[in-house]
Protein backbone atom coordinates (compact mmCIF):
# COMPACT_ATOMS: atom_id res chain seq x y z
CA UNK A 1 0.00 0.00 0.00
CA UNK A 2 1.27 3.54 -0.85
CA UNK A 3 2.26 5.56 2.12
CA UNK A 4 0.95 8.90 1.08
CA UNK A 5 -2.21 8.57 -1.10
CA UNK A 6 -4.47 11.38 -2.02
CA UNK A 7 -8.25 11.14 -3.26
CA UNK A 8 -9.49 11.88 -6.12
CA UNK A 9 -6.63 10.99 -8.94
CA UNK A 10 -8.40 13.22 -11.44
CA UNK A 11 -11.04 15.59 -11.52
CA UNK A 12 -12.97 17.50 -13.69
CA UNK A 13 -15.37 20.26 -12.51
CA UNK A 14 -16.82 23.39 -13.31
CA UNK A 15 -16.24 27.31 -12.83
CA UNK A 16 -17.61 28.75 -9.60
CA UNK A 17 -17.82 25.02 -7.69
CA UNK A 18 -16.74 23.76 -4.51
CA UNK A 19 -13.62 21.21 -4.72
CA UNK A 20 -11.98 19.05 -1.86
CA UNK A 21 -8.60 17.22 -2.69
CA UNK A 22 -7.59 14.70 0.42
CA UNK A 23 -4.49 13.57 1.24
CA UNK A 24 -4.09 10.58 3.48
CA UNK A 25 -0.41 9.16 4.81
CA UNK A 26 0.43 6.27 7.00
CA UNK A 27 4.03 7.32 7.60
CA UNK A 28 3.64 8.77 10.77
CA UNK A 29 5.03 11.76 9.72
CA UNK A 30 3.96 15.29 11.44
CA UNK A 31 4.56 17.37 8.79
CA UNK A 32 2.33 17.67 5.09
CA UNK A 33 2.37 19.91 2.22
CA UNK A 34 0.02 20.61 -0.45
CA UNK A 35 1.52 22.08 -3.90
CA UNK A 36 0.31 22.68 -7.19
CA UNK A 37 2.59 21.93 -10.56
CA UNK A 38 2.07 23.58 -13.71
CA UNK A 39 4.10 23.10 -16.50
CA UNK A 40 7.32 25.25 -16.93
CA UNK A 41 6.42 26.69 -13.46
CA UNK A 42 7.85 23.89 -11.33
CA UNK A 43 6.50 23.38 -7.56
CA UNK A 44 4.68 26.06 -5.58
CA UNK A 45 3.46 25.48 -2.14
CA UNK A 46 0.20 26.09 -1.12
CA UNK A 47 -0.21 25.12 2.55
CA UNK A 48 1.93 23.21 4.92
CA UNK A 49 1.29 21.94 8.70
CA UNK A 50 3.50 20.95 11.01
CA UNK A 51 1.25 19.58 13.15
CA UNK A 52 -2.34 19.30 13.79
CA UNK A 53 -2.99 22.51 15.64
CA UNK A 54 -0.39 24.23 12.93
CA UNK A 55 -1.23 25.72 9.49
CA UNK A 56 0.75 27.60 7.49
CA UNK A 57 -0.08 29.52 4.32
CA UNK A 58 2.55 29.10 1.14
CA UNK A 59 3.36 31.44 -1.74
CA UNK A 60 -0.12 30.92 -3.58
CA UNK A 61 -2.46 30.34 -1.02
CA UNK A 62 -5.33 32.85 -2.35
CA UNK A 63 -8.39 30.86 -3.20
CA UNK A 64 -7.71 27.74 -1.54
CA UNK A 65 -8.18 26.53 2.20
CA UNK A 66 -7.18 23.62 4.61
CA UNK A 67 -7.99 21.11 7.24
CA UNK A 68 -5.64 19.16 9.29
CA UNK A 69 -8.05 16.73 10.28
CA UNK A 70 -5.79 14.20 11.70
CA UNK A 71 -2.03 13.49 11.96
CA UNK A 72 -2.58 11.57 9.08
CA UNK A 73 -5.14 13.57 6.82
CA UNK A 74 -5.04 17.02 5.41
CA UNK A 75 -7.13 18.60 2.92
CA UNK A 76 -7.18 20.66 0.48
CA UNK A 77 -10.35 23.35 -0.33
CA UNK A 78 -11.40 25.43 -3.45
CA UNK A 79 -13.96 27.02 -2.35
CA UNK A 80 -15.09 28.73 -5.74
CA UNK A 81 -12.69 26.90 -8.48
CA UNK A 82 -11.41 28.86 -11.31
CA UNK A 83 -10.04 28.25 -15.01
CA UNK A 84 -6.65 29.31 -13.77
CA UNK A 85 -6.72 26.47 -11.03
CA UNK A 86 -5.98 23.93 -13.58
CA UNK A 87 -3.43 22.10 -12.40
CA UNK A 88 -1.34 19.10 -10.86
CA UNK A 89 -2.23 19.27 -7.45
CA UNK A 90 0.65 17.19 -4.77
CA UNK A 91 0.79 16.28 -1.42
CA UNK A 92 3.61 15.90 0.72
CA UNK A 93 4.82 14.62 3.97
CA UNK A 94 8.24 15.11 6.35
CA UNK A 95 10.00 13.70 8.82
CA UNK A 96 10.73 16.56 11.64
CA UNK A 97 14.59 15.14 11.67
CA UNK A 98 15.46 14.67 8.02
CA UNK A 99 12.61 16.86 6.56
CA UNK A 100 13.08 14.95 2.97
CA UNK A 101 9.73 15.12 1.76
CA UNK A 102 7.70 12.03 0.40
CA UNK A 103 5.10 12.71 -2.51
CA UNK A 104 1.52 11.13 -2.97
CA UNK A 105 0.63 10.50 -6.66
CA UNK A 106 -0.91 13.56 -7.07
CA UNK A 107 -4.45 15.00 -8.27
CA UNK A 108 -4.91 16.34 -11.80
CA UNK A 109 -7.89 19.20 -11.80
CA UNK A 110 -9.26 20.46 -14.67
CA UNK A 111 -11.75 23.42 -14.11
CA UNK A 112 -13.78 24.38 -17.30
CA UNK B 1 12.63 36.22 -1.40
CA UNK B 2 14.37 32.59 -1.44
CA UNK B 3 15.36 31.28 -4.68
CA UNK B 4 16.45 28.26 -6.38
CA UNK B 5 17.71 28.17 -10.04
CA UNK B 6 18.30 25.22 -12.27
CA UNK B 7 19.50 25.62 -15.78
CA UNK B 8 16.83 26.02 -18.22
CA UNK B 9 17.35 22.74 -20.14
CA UNK B 10 16.40 20.74 -21.56
CA UNK B 11 19.73 18.53 -21.27
CA UNK B 12 20.64 16.37 -23.98
CA UNK B 13 23.39 13.58 -23.22
CA UNK B 14 24.31 10.29 -25.00
CA UNK B 15 23.87 6.52 -23.30
CA UNK B 16 27.11 6.25 -21.22
CA UNK B 17 27.92 9.65 -20.73
CA UNK B 18 28.01 11.68 -17.15
CA UNK B 19 24.84 14.25 -16.96
CA UNK B 20 25.52 16.93 -14.77
CA UNK B 21 22.83 19.14 -13.63
CA UNK B 22 23.40 22.39 -11.39
CA UNK B 23 21.63 24.33 -8.90
CA UNK B 24 22.50 28.05 -7.74
CA UNK B 25 20.16 28.82 -4.72
CA UNK B 26 19.89 33.04 -3.01
CA UNK B 27 19.61 31.77 0.78
CA UNK B 28 23.29 32.15 2.38
CA UNK B 29 21.52 30.26 5.55
CA UNK B 30 20.33 27.46 3.69
CA UNK B 31 21.37 23.94 5.27
CA UNK B 32 19.56 21.31 3.44
CA UNK B 33 19.71 20.18 -0.18
CA UNK B 34 17.77 17.63 -1.75
CA UNK B 35 17.51 16.13 -5.27
CA UNK B 36 14.27 14.93 -6.93
CA UNK B 37 13.51 12.46 -9.65
CA UNK B 38 10.45 13.41 -11.85
CA UNK B 39 8.96 11.12 -14.62
CA UNK B 40 6.05 12.83 -16.97
CA UNK B 41 2.86 12.94 -15.19
CA UNK B 42 4.06 11.18 -11.86
CA UNK B 43 5.19 12.36 -8.47
CA UNK B 44 8.47 13.61 -7.16
CA UNK B 45 10.55 11.00 -5.93
CA UNK B 46 13.92 11.90 -3.86
CA UNK B 47 16.99 10.75 -5.32
CA UNK B 48 19.71 12.24 -2.55
CA UNK B 49 19.93 15.06 0.41
CA UNK B 50 23.05 16.36 1.03
CA UNK B 51 23.89 18.65 3.62
CA UNK B 52 27.89 18.79 4.08
CA UNK B 53 30.31 20.76 1.94
CA UNK B 54 32.10 18.31 -0.44
CA UNK B 55 30.51 14.79 -2.31
CA UNK B 56 28.11 12.71 -1.83
CA UNK B 57 27.88 9.23 -3.79
CA UNK B 58 25.14 6.79 -4.29
CA UNK B 59 25.27 4.18 -6.65
CA UNK B 60 25.78 6.75 -10.30
CA UNK B 61 24.34 9.40 -8.63
CA UNK B 62 26.83 11.92 -7.27
CA UNK B 63 25.62 15.09 -5.10
CA UNK B 64 28.30 17.95 -5.07
CA UNK B 65 27.76 20.80 -2.68
CA UNK B 66 29.34 24.60 -1.99
CA UNK B 67 28.20 26.69 0.11
CA UNK B 68 30.82 29.14 -0.42
CA UNK B 69 29.51 29.58 -4.16
CA UNK B 70 26.05 28.43 -2.93
CA UNK B 71 26.01 25.75 -5.40
CA UNK B 72 24.23 22.13 -5.34
CA UNK B 73 24.65 19.87 -8.66
CA UNK B 74 23.68 16.50 -9.48
CA UNK B 75 25.98 14.45 -11.46
CA UNK B 76 24.43 11.14 -12.99
CA UNK B 77 27.40 8.33 -14.33
CA UNK B 78 26.69 6.17 -17.03
CA UNK B 79 23.71 7.86 -18.01
CA UNK B 80 20.52 5.49 -18.89
CA UNK B 81 17.69 6.01 -20.92
CA UNK B 82 15.82 5.61 -17.66
CA UNK B 83 17.65 8.68 -16.29
CA UNK B 84 15.35 10.58 -18.57
CA UNK B 85 13.19 13.07 -16.36
CA UNK B 86 12.79 15.87 -14.60
CA UNK B 87 15.03 16.75 -11.81
CA UNK B 88 14.22 19.41 -9.16
CA UNK B 89 16.45 20.90 -6.87
CA UNK B 90 15.51 21.60 -3.59
CA UNK B 91 16.94 24.30 -0.71
CA UNK B 92 15.83 24.34 3.42
CA UNK B 93 16.86 27.38 5.04
CA UNK B 94 16.01 25.69 8.49
CA UNK B 95 14.65 23.06 10.95
CA UNK B 96 11.24 24.94 10.61
CA UNK B 97 11.78 26.00 7.36
CA UNK B 98 9.86 24.62 3.92
CA UNK B 99 11.73 23.55 1.35
CA UNK B 100 12.17 26.03 -1.69
CA UNK B 101 12.43 24.34 -5.63
CA UNK B 102 13.56 24.98 -8.52
CA UNK B 103 11.40 24.76 -11.48
CA UNK B 104 13.37 21.60 -12.96
CA UNK B 105 15.81 20.57 -15.86
CA UNK B 106 14.72 17.82 -18.19
CA UNK B 107 17.34 15.64 -18.74
CA UNK B 108 16.83 13.29 -22.02
CA UNK B 109 19.09 10.22 -22.32
CA UNK B 110 19.85 9.23 -26.05
CA UNK B 111 20.36 5.33 -26.93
Amino acid sequence: DADVTQTPRNRITKTGKRIMLECSQTKGHDRMYWYRQDPGLGLQLIYYSFDVKDINKGEISDGYSVSRQAQAKFSLSLESAIPNQTALYFCATSDWSTDTQYFGPGTRLTVL
Amino acid sequence: QKEVEQNSGPLSVPEGAIASLNCTYSDRGSQSFFWYRQYSGKSPELIMFIYSNGDKEDGRFTAQLNKASQYVSLLIRDSQPSDSATYLCAVKAGANSKLTFGKGITLSVRP
